[in-house]
């Protein structure tokens, strides 16, 4: 068990839907990061919160948005769901901008 | 534009063989350096890190890594593979600069490791 929690696991939906995909970060780490990966695109970037705000943007579709909690919990909101968005979603969280990242399991999205 | 480089997208080997997994990166100024490694339906671990000092670090599982400034090169070693060491390994930089930073992961290498 890393710290981060992510949930759900698995989630398999239909095209044109919405998910969010929920991370609660390792205890004291005010950073929290989401990532997509797939077989043709590898590990992408997609948005990094800290305390609250959004500090950072990657290659984060307009579909896609998230949001952090005053609890530090942080949510992935998918819209309009393509078949392409099929991927693994990462949440990782870290204490400070210089240390590593602590990643969760994962969520793996099916888009049928 | 910063890059992270992972020349070798597969590394196979034969179990007790010693192992390097190349990484290299575009600019070597005020640069922290890391190696993660992702077990099949896993998230990505920490191996190890470089944040300054001394050039060889070691991690977890009896990995090594060594930061070559002039080459701007971290690659990861094990001296001695077992079978559970397949995995994909990623390494990743981050460049601090004025205030702001930026990491970068490399695209992964998927080692293999042959009984």
């Amino acid at each position: 068990d890393s710290g981060v929690t992510q949930t759900p696991k698995h989630l398999i939906t239909a095209t044109g839907q919405r998910v969010t995909l929920r991370c609660s970060p390792r205890s004291g780490d005010l950073s929290v990061y989401w990532y997509q990966q797939s077989l043709d695109q590898g590990l992408q970037f997609l948005i990094q919160y800290y305390n609250g705000e959004e500090r950072a943007k990657g290659n984060i579709l307009e579909r896609f948005s998230a949001q952090q909690f005053p609890d530090l919990h942080s949510e992935l909101n998918l819209s309009s769901l393509e078949l392409g968005d099929s991927a693994l979603y990462f949440c990782a969280s870290s204490p400070d901008r210089i240390n590593g990242y602590t990643f969760g399991s994962g969520t793996r999205l099916t888009v049928v | 534009a910063q890059s992270v480089t992972q020349l070798d997208s597969q590394v196979p080997v034969f179990e007790e063989a010693p192992v390097e997994l190349r990484c290299n990166y575009s600019s070597s100024v005020s640069v922290y350096l890391f190696w993660y490694v992702q077990y099949p339906n896993q998230g990505l671990q920490l191996l190890l890190k470089y944040l300054s000092g001394s050039t060889l670090v070691k991690g977890i599982n009896g990995f090594e890594a060594e930061f070559n400034k002039s080459q701007t090169s971290f690659h990861l070693r094990k001296p001695s593979v077992h079978i559970s060491d397949t995995a994909e390994y990623f390494c990743a930089v981050k460049w601090v600069k004025a205030g702001t930073y930026k990491y970068i992961f490399g695209t992964g290498t998927r080692l293999k490791v042959l009984a």
